[in-house]
């Protein structure tokens, strides 16, 4: 059974960094691109980042570029987004997605999520 | 402001049919496959359509796809009361270099 379990949310100050993490298990992680995706408190869905199997190529939403970065460990099936300079703005749930394929962008399995709250 | 322009709420009877549009551009959804997602409250969003008009296993064939020029549609046809949720239309943007949301669609089941 795929499982994907985000860790490593919480509270944060503004400008603070904080450190996410996903664990994957019951596929062969390392063959699938990876995801992060959120949702601030009442508004849609937002793609963040994207992850290719062997981490050789990365993609940004502008909103996230040069305060975010995405990577993975395929020896400990992780994948991770390590977030700073954090805004209120940045509030939302996170969560983490595995990519079908490496022709579509279909994400067919979700983390629960990790609540993310950035506030003084 | 989503690129990937969908009505922010529908509603109909249930037993009825829904159809939900997605409105994009020649750099996403005329050039790339359309993804529609449900995101039911407290849970998760899954995967409901993918490849325009290609269903998942075990998503009921009540739901379908479609995608022509630079838009698309997710109908729901048979409406159950579990239907009520969020649904949103995804799609890759070859400009942007990045996979879009639209803004989501609130489904009321009456």
């Amino acid at each position: 059974e795929v499982q994907l379990v985000e860790s490593g949310g919480g509270l944060i100050q503004p400008g603070g960094s904080l450190r996410l993490s996903c664990a994957a298990s019951g596929f062969t992680f390392s063959t699938y691109p990876m995801t992060w995706v959120r949702q601030a408190p009442g508004k849609g869905l937002e793609w963040l980042s994207y992850i290719s199997g062997s981490s050789s190529t990365i993609y940004y939403a502008d909103s996230v570029k040069g305060r975010f970065t995405i990577s993975r460990d395929n020896a400990k099936n992780s994948l991770y987004l390590q977030m700073n300079s954090l805004r209120a703005e940045d509030t939302a749930i996170y969560y983490c997605a595995r990519v079908s394929t490496i022709l579509t962008v279909d994400l067919d399995y979700w983390g629960q999520g990790i609540l993310v709250t950035v506030s003084s | 402001q989503s690129v990937l322009t969908q009505p922010p709420s529908a509603s109909e009877t249930p037993g009825q049919r829904v159809t939900i549009s997605c409105s994009g551009s020649s750099s996403n959804i005329g050039s790339n496959y359309v993804y529609w997602y449900q995101d039911l409250p407290g849970t998760a969003p899954k995967l409901l359509i993918y490849k325009n008009a290609q269903r998942p296993s075990g998503v009921p064939d009540r739901f379908s796809g479609s995608k022509s020029g630079t838009s698309a549609s997710l109908a729901i046809s048979g409406l159950r009361s579990e239907d009520e949720a969020d649904y949103y239309c995804a799609a890759w943007d070859d400009s942007l270099s990045g996979l879009l949301f639209g803004g989501g669609t609130k489904l009321t089941v009456l």
